[in-house]
């Protein structure tokens, strides 16, 4: 059974940078065509893609978060993670990693992150 | 960018009712490329259907999904009483992908 954790802090001062990584366990991340994804809902509203990573490295962008954002993944510690540069509160939400095969097959419980000095 | 619009916001039902539930999308896409998630608070995201038509391990059937070109449909065929809460429809064959605002099924 494939888990996924998401870890990191829970809170970020505005202009500072958000850090979270994803920890999956189960399966290899590599054993498979999937993209490593990462998704936030802010409170009182929808769920936002954020963007994905491919095993290889190779990344695709929310448009909107593009120019902040930076995905990476280490498939030797089965772990891939999220960099978002120069928060502001409207980055408050909770962020979830999750497995792109057919839809998001697997996902983590959730991180709350607060952007709040 | 495929924009995913979910309709109605809100739908009043009662326990045992039929529920549509409507995406449409900004342009005509590949049904394979249509999900559903049911989404409860607190917990992550539940998926229903990929492919727009096939049930994640595990769903029951009375969940459905069914579309083509720019529609697509969640059904549930008789409410109980935890299917109250948000479903959230959501693209996948381009980047970026999608979500649809959500409908709420809340107890007439």
């Amino acid at each position: 059974q494939v888990q996924l954790q998401e870890s990191g802090p829970g809170l970020v001062k505005p202009s500072q940078t958000l850090s979270l990584t994803c920890t999956v366990s189960g399966d290899p991340m590599s054993s498979g065509a999937y993209y490593w994804s990462w998704i936030r809902q802010p409170a009182g509203k929808g769920l936002e893609w954020i963007g994905r990573i491919y095993t290889s490295g190779s990344t695709d962008y929310n448009p909107s978060l593009k120019s902040r954002l930076t995905l990476s993944v280490d498939t030797s510690r089965n772990q891939f993670s999220l960099r978002l540069n120069s928060v502001t509160a409207a980055d408050t939400a909770v962020y979830f990693c999750a497995r792109r095969h057919r839809g998001f097959d697997y996902w983590g419980q959730g991180a709350v992150v607060t952007v709040s000095s | 960018e495929i924009v995913l619009t979910q309709s109605p916001g809100t739908l009043s039902l009662s326990p045992g009712d039929r529920a549509t539930l409507s995406c449409r999308a900004s342009l005509s896409v590949e049904s394979r490329y249509i999900a559903w998630y049911q989404r409860r608070p607190g917990q992550a995201p539940r998926p229903l259907i990929y492919d727009s038509s096939n049930r994640a391990t595990g769903i029951p059937d009375r969940f459905s999904g069914s579309g083509s070109g720019t529609d697509f449909t969640l059904t549930i065929s008789r409410l109980e009483p935890e299917d109250f809460v948000v479903y959230y429809c959501h693209y996948y064959g381009s980047s970026p992908e999608t979500f649809g605002q959500g409908t709420k099924v809340e107890i007439k």
